[in-house]
């Protein structure tokens, strides 16, 4: 699976669109994007994914680049229930959701 | 709430114990999972099972047993652990394996201390 990129941490203030950005040059085209977050001492929470298109449901929306190698995920309103790590992960052929470091996003008032 | 359910959520054991952690889904998936995450350090695989079978074993130290006595349970049982086997366990599931577009939902997590 291609390996991705993240910032260790962000800051976002209550109300405003957090953009958490994840970079995977070497994505390859059958490869789906996903975002987990997890919330401190929880397990992770399922956000959204996708392959090519931008997508969006009632928690986010996930925007991909035309090449693929880069996307960005948009919480439009940020809450501060809304701070947690949170995961971009490539995958393809597997069920193996690989995790890496993440990015921590602090929520502040 | 995601459907899935882990018990105990806290557990404290000596090195000579033997202690089982449960797992229950309520989504009606036929694969589950369980992972460690260790402090400040990313979630690790550690086994899969689809339709109750085995199908993935990342290494894992033979202390650590799984049981899937059906699609909707999964047991993670321990014996004669080390101090460096505290970590959170999560179980996961999803609707099916070796499927890319599966989605897995998480559990709230074992909170496990060997003393």
């Amino acid at each position: 699976d291609a390996k991705t990129t993240q910032p260790p941490s962000m800051d976002c203030a209550e109300g405003r669109a957090a953009n958490l950005p994840c970079n995977h040059s070497t994505i390859s085209g059958n490869e789906y994007v996903y975002w987990y977050r997890q919330i401190h001492s929880q397990g992770p929470q399922y956000i959204i994914h996708g392959l090519k298109n931008n997508e969006t449901n009632e928690m986010a929306s996930l925007i991909i680049t035309e090449d693929r190698k880069s996307s960005t995920l948009i919480l439009p309103h940020a809450t501060l229930r809304d701070t947690a790590v949170y995961y971009c992960i490539v995958r393809v052929n597997t069920d193996k959701l690989i995790f890496g470091t993440g990015t921590r996003l602090q929520v502040f008032p | 709430e995601t459907g899935v359910t882990q018990t105990p959520r806290h557990l404290v054991m000596g090195m000579t114990n033997k202690k089982s952690l449960k797992c229950e889904q309520h989504l009606g998936h036929n694969a589950m999972y369980w992972y460690k995450q260790s402090a400040k350090k990313p979630l690790e695989l550690m086994f899969v099972y689809s339709l109750e079978e085995r199908v993935e074993n990342n290494s894992v130290p033979s202390r650590f047993s799984p049981e899937c006595p059906n699609s909707s349970h999964l047991f993670l049982h321990l014996h004669t652990l080390q101090p460096e086997d505290s970590a959170l366990y999560l179980c996961a599931s999803s609707q099916g394996w070796g499927r890319s577009q599966e989605t897995q939902y998480f559990g709230p997590g074992t909170r496990l201390l060997v003393l």
